[in-house]
């Protein structure tokens, strides 16, 4: 069965960082594109980014808000997808989510405040 | 960036039928956006239950459904059960940058 499970999440303040982790388990990770998306409390969910395969070129795409700020990254030999946070903000402040587009880990709170 | 609407909210009746829609600011909604639908409950972790338009998983119940209605993508739930009450989000694919609608908080009362 697939799944995966972020973890990572904690209080950080304004203009800090922080690196959240999703292992993957029970399919082929390295084909796989990977996903992060979010939803601040209360609110919608939010696309963060994605990192495709190696294969098919391992590149990255950002959503708006977060680019220039974030890094998605992978580790194929450790089954383990990656979001590096920098420069954070209040409004980053949500339950972070890894994805596959069919499967979702249960997420990872991040909260930026002072 | 485009914007992904759903209708806010939808009341449907135990074992009624209802649909869910979902447009892009941009144009009819095709094939080509990839069109996905996923569930959450609250608490919980999204799930997807509908991808491409109108595929489903495994863990799909057969009473959900998924096409394309008048420039729209659709969800269509029939006979609808207690545990269906949940939120349902439409995400389309622009470019291979995602899209969210803001979400239909479904009521089954």
């Amino acid at each position: 069965e697939a799944q995966l499970a972020e973890s990572g999440g904690g209080l950080v303040k304004p203009g800090g960082s922080l690196r959240l982790s999703c292992a993957a388990s029970g399919f082929t990770f390295s084909y796989a594109w990977m996903s992060w998306v979010r939803q601040a409390p209360g609110k919608g969910l939010e696309w963060v980014g994605r990192i495709k395969s190696k294969t098919d070129g391992g590149t990255t795409d950002y959503a708006a808000p977060v680019k220039g700020r974030f890094t998605i990254s992978r580790d194929d030999s450790k089954n383990t997808l990656f979001l590096q946070m920098n420069s954070l903000k209040t409004e980053d402040t949500a339950v972070y989510y890894c994805t596959t587009d069919q499967v979702w880990g249960q997420g990872t709170l991040v909260t930026v405040s002072s | 960036q485009a914007v992904v609407t759903q209708e806010p909210s939808l009341t449907v009746s135990p074992g009624g039928t209802v649909t869910l829609t979902c447009g892009s600011s941009t144009g009819a909604v095709t094939s080509g956006h990839y069109p996905y639908w996923l569930q959450q409950k609250p608490g919980q972790a999204p799930r997807t239950l509908i991808y491409e338009t109108s595929n489903k998983h495994s863990w799909t119940p057969a009473r959900f459904s998924g096409s394309l209605l008048g420039g729209k993508v659709a969800l269509t739930l029939s006979g609808a059960q207690p545990e269906d009450e949940a939120e349902y989000y439409c995400l389309l694919s622009y470019s291979g940058a995602w899209v969210f609608g803001g979400g239909t908080k479904l009521t089954v009362l």
